[in-house]
């Protein structure tokens, strides 16, 4: 009964290399989201897509491209990977209640680390 | 652009003893406050919300709209309550535009 899902949890690269993480919620929320975690545990948003609508891009490189077939899934697709990009990414998914509203809580994965060497 | 601030990156108290985790904020507007909680091998997840007015595990946070600062208060600290707390703003209230403070790692010692 997981809410939010991401796969994998662990992740090894060579640099250049391209990589995929998966993230869906069986929640039924409209909104899903990247974050970024870096070494010293600072959380930053990358994306946010809401019924499968970009709605959030941070300045984020274009090597990285999200995606969401269906407002229960937000991929994200990392080209030409570099030694930077080396950190644990938290999918999260939030319920909207009218008016563009929502009620402020998130919902995260559990994380998936991405180790660049 | 709004900001936030947790100055202290570690946070060592012993257990009984009372805890306060710092957050202070930049935001021209009227914003909501939260705190998440991050336990060891669990995932990210909200504490409380400023808008609430609540107590979650003997936790609780005042917003102070003159000092912009949110902190979190527990009166007697538990060993079960060490983890990592992230302080966020909203602008609107809304998860859309969640701003995350950098975290404070609370640790509770016998």
């Amino acid at each position: 009964d997981t809410a939010v899902s991401q796969t994998p949890k662990y992740l090894v690269t060579q640099m250049g290399n391209d990589k995929s993480i998966k993230c869906e919620q069986n929640l039924g929320h409209d909104t899903m989201y990247w974050y970024k975690q870096d070494s010293k545990k600072f959380l930053k948003i990358m994306f946010s897509y809401n019924n499968k609508e970009l709605i959030i891009n941070e300045t984020v490189p274009n090597r990285f491209s999200p995606k969401s077939p269906d407002k229960a899934h937000l991929n994200l697709h990392i080209n030409s990977l570099e030694l930077g990009d080396s950190a644990v990414y938290f999918c999260a998914s939030s319920q909207d209640i009218g008016g563009g509203k929502n009620t402020g809580e998130l919902f995260f994965g559990e994380g998936s680390r991405l180790t660049v060497l | 652009a709004q900001r936030v601030t947790q100055p202290e990156k570690l946070l060592s108290v012993f257990k009984g003893a009372p805890v306060e985790l710092k957050c202070n904020y930049s935001y021209s507007g009227s914003p909501e406050l939260f705190w998440y909680v991050q336990y060891s091998r669990q995932r990210l997840q909200l504490l409380l919300r400023h808008i609430s007015r609540e107590s979650i595990k003997g936790f609780t946070a005042d917003l102070n709209k003159g000092e912009t600062s949110f902190h979190l208060k527990k009166p007697f600290a538990q060993e079960e309550d060490s983890a990592m707390y992230y302080c966020a703003l909203s602008p609107t209230g809304t998860a859309s535009k969640l701003t995350f403070g950098t975290g404070t790692r609370l640790q509770v010692t016998l």
